[in-house]
């Protein structure tokens, strides 16, 4: 059956702290790998999409990697204000599948 | 670009009735998604339109949902015989399609059932 576990849960950081945030997936035939964050009581807002093993893209102070069985999302020197849940979703080939499928999420918490 | 809108934003309703919720897309997007997220969870695909056609439905989306797109613009989600389950956040996405599948939600109906 086709996972995405993310990890940890939660996490907390003190401003400034860097740190990374894991998206693993167990699916054949990745079509895409998405990042979104999620503020609370709204939907989630698109950040990065990932496509092949080796790719990066960065936004601000997120940089979001990708390998063949798994993509971090680095935090670097984060903000009170990067403080949200963070999701991954992957996309898979097959037919006229165009779902998302989503992990828990990580929910992140800065402090300043 | 106005994002993806979404109405009500939150509902409450009694264990019985029927709801209907509306998700207006971004304008040039021709596919449109309903997804639900509980407390905890990512959100779980319900269903998605191409253009007015119902490609495809999840097993979650049982007898008492139904999604209609009928011009290939806004799109209605109803549950009818609402029960406490069905209490979520109901949320809406749309995407350009065309090989790209990046989608873009909507702020979500918040649903409680009494």
């Amino acid at each position: 059956e086709d996972q995405v576990t993310q990890s940890p849960e939660a996490l907390r950081l003190q401003e400034g702290e860097s740190s990374s945030l894991n998206c693993s997936y167990t699916v054949s035939g990745l079509r895409g790998l998405f990042w979104y964050r999620q503020d609370p009581g709204k939907g989630p807002e698109f950040l990065f999409t990932l496509y092949s093993a080796g790719e990066e893209k960065e936004k601000e102070r997120l940089k979001a990697t990708l390998t063949k069985k798994e993509s971090f999302l680095h935090i670097t020197a984060p903000k009170p204000e990067d403080s949200a849940t963070y999701l991954c979703a992957v996309h898979l080939e097959g037919g006229a599948n165009s779902k998302l499928t989503f992990g828990k999420g990580i929910t992140l918490s800065v402090r300043p | 670009d106005t994002g993806v809108s979404q109405d009500p934003r939150h509902k409450i309703t009694k264990r019985g009735q029927n709801v209907t919720f509306r998700c207006d897309p971004i304008s040039e997007h021709n596919r449109l998604y309903w997804y639900r997220q509980t407390l905890g969870q990512g959100p779980e695909f319900l269903t998605y339109f191409q253009n007015e056609a119902q490609l495809e439905k999840s097993r979650l989306l049982s007898d008492r949902f139904s999604a209609e797109r009928p011009k290939g613009s806004f799109s209605t989600l109803e549950i009818q015989r609402t029960e406490q389950g069905d209490s979520a956040m109901y949320l809406c996405a749309s995407s350009l399609g065309q090989g790209r599948n990046e989608q873009f939600f909507g702020p979500g109906t918040r649903l409680t059932v009494l």
